[in-house]
């Protein structure tokens, strides 16, 4: 079974350049989240989707993020226009049960390294 | 915040050697969970701990709960090189948050041969 994967792997921008990441969930996984790691700091939480409904998006740092899962299958997070402080490691992640039903696991995708100059 | 604070943030050790990494809650954790990144690559799922006291073992690891489910470790006993990687506690928020984990700070592990 394929795992939770995501494109680019590292993408070089300029500061106000425009960058979608892309991510494919696992198969049947309905939930779908964005999580970030900036240098140095903890992974955050950004949201999380619920099959195509945003059921959480507290912590999307602000309206330059803008995350889409059309269809209820991949998920794009687009920046724009992308400043210096959004370089860092954006995973995403994706599970197919809540709670006690199952063992809490989310499945992280290898993450997508972006750099803004 | 409800932050989850982790300790050490370093630590080397030889291999054979035992190590432990504790995560701290000012509040009550419904869970918590565990995760191991290699160096490179991305947080792979370890274990979730729910009850008060819980004590579970993987082979060489031992998650532990505490009673007032305010504080949890992992300790991993004879250490290989293979345990290189950052450890990290997590909380998951729970009920319609779930899966919204909120990260320690992360427990970067080196054991030299």
């Amino acid at each position: 079974e394929a795992g939770v994967t995501q494109f680019p792997s590292h993408s070089v921008i300029e500061k106000g350049q425009t960058v979608t990441l892309r991510c494919d969930p696992i198969s049947g996984h309905d939930n779908l989240y964005w999580y970030r790691r900036v240098m140095g700091k903890e992974i955050k939480f950004l949201l999380h989707f619920v099959k195509e409904s945003k059921q959480d998006e507290s912590g999307m740092p602000n309206n330059r993020f803008l995350a889409e899962r059309t269809g209820g299958t991949y998920s794009t997070l687009k920046v724009q226009p992308a400043e210096l402080e959004d370089s860092g490691v954006y995973f995403c992640a994706s599970s197919q049960v809540f709670g006690a039903a199952g063992t809490g696991e989310l499945f992280f995708g290898e993450g997508s390294r972006l750099t803004v100059l | 915040g409800q932050q989850v604070m982790q300790i050490p943030q370093y630590q080397h050790v030889q291999e054979g050697e035992d190590f432990t990494t504790y995560c701290n809650s000012s509040t009550t954790l419904s869970n918590i969970q565990w995760y191991k990144q290699r160096p490179g690559g991305h947080p792979v799922f370890l274990i979730q701990l729910v009850k008060s006291g819980e004590v579970k073992k993987q082979k060489r690891l031992t998650f532990q709960f505490g009673e007032a489910k305010k504080n949890s470790s992992l300790h991993i006993t004879a250490t290989q090189t293979t345990d290189v990687g950052t450890y990290f506690c997590a909380r998951n928020a729970g009920g319609t948050s779930y899966g919204k984990l909120t990260f320690g700070q992360g427990t970067i592990l080196t054991v030299h041969p």
